[in-house]
């Protein structure tokens, strides 16, 4: 059971690249979250989406763009890269129970990303 | 709004002794509460949570925490670290319903010495 895959795991963009990075889960969770972990900071939610073709913002979307065109995939890219983007990316999924009870979030085993 | 408060940055035990790492938060809502634990250059894997059942809540690996909403405070505990608990830890809350606004608490580093 894979549960939440993330690829790559690592890479090193120079300023101005462009990549994507892609999340899988096999669990057929609704909700789909990407965060990036920054030293002393925790996570902080860039994009998120409830369902299939749908995506929302989170706390610090600008510079990032995301896509869910299947309910098992959701893509985070980066048109642009820049140095700031250095950071530890995580992707999750989660599910809501009945009564409204939120359920964890599953994540990844995250990609380190370096711009230089 | 939410807003989760992990009170210390860093905590040292040495093995066989207590662990107490804080948590408090603020939530409009009666919140689900979690902690999750992340070692070196791995994802984050889940300790235990709270959903509205009972207050004192035991996860994985001998820890647990108490949800006290008087004191808005979802501390972790554990009555004897191991080496192996060495580790980043996360307090994190949600207001029911709302998965989406899943909020991290900064991390408390917590080393165990021999």
């Amino acid at each position: 059971n894979a549960g939440v895959t993330q690829t790559p795991k690592f890479r090193v963009l120079k300023t101005g690249q462009s990549m994507t990075l892609l999340c899988a889960q096999d669990m057929n969770h609704e909700y789909m979250y990407w965060y990036r972990q920054d030293p002393g900071m925790g996570l902080r939610l860039i994009h998120y989406s409830v369902g299939e073709g749908t995506t929302a913002k989170g706390e610090v979307p600008d510079g990032y763009n995301v896509s869910r065109l299947k309910k098992q995939n959701f893509l985070l890219g980066l048109e642009s890269a820049a140095p700031s983007q250095t950071s530890v990316y995580f992707c999750a999924s989660s599910y809501i129970q009945g009564q409204g009870l939120n359920t964890e979030a599953f994540f990844g085993q995250g990609t380190r990303l370096t711009v230089v | 709004a939410q807003s989760v408060t992990q009170l210390d940055s860093h905590v040292s035990v040495s093995e066989g002794t207590p662990v107490l790492l804080r948590c408090n938060y603020s939530s409009s809502y009666s919140p689900s509460l979690f902690w999750y634990v992340q070692h070196p250059n791995k994802g984050l894997q889940l300790l235990l949570k709270y959903t509205s059942a009972a207050t004192l809540v035991k996860g994985i690996n001998g820890f647990e925490a108490e949800f006290k909403k008087s004191e808005t405070s979802f501390h972790l505990t554990k009555p004897s670290a191991h080496m192996s608990d060495a580790a980043e830890y996360f307090c994190v809350v949600s207001p029911p319903g709302s998965a989406r606004q899943l909020t991290f608490g900064s991390g408390t580093q917590l080393t165990v010495l021999p």
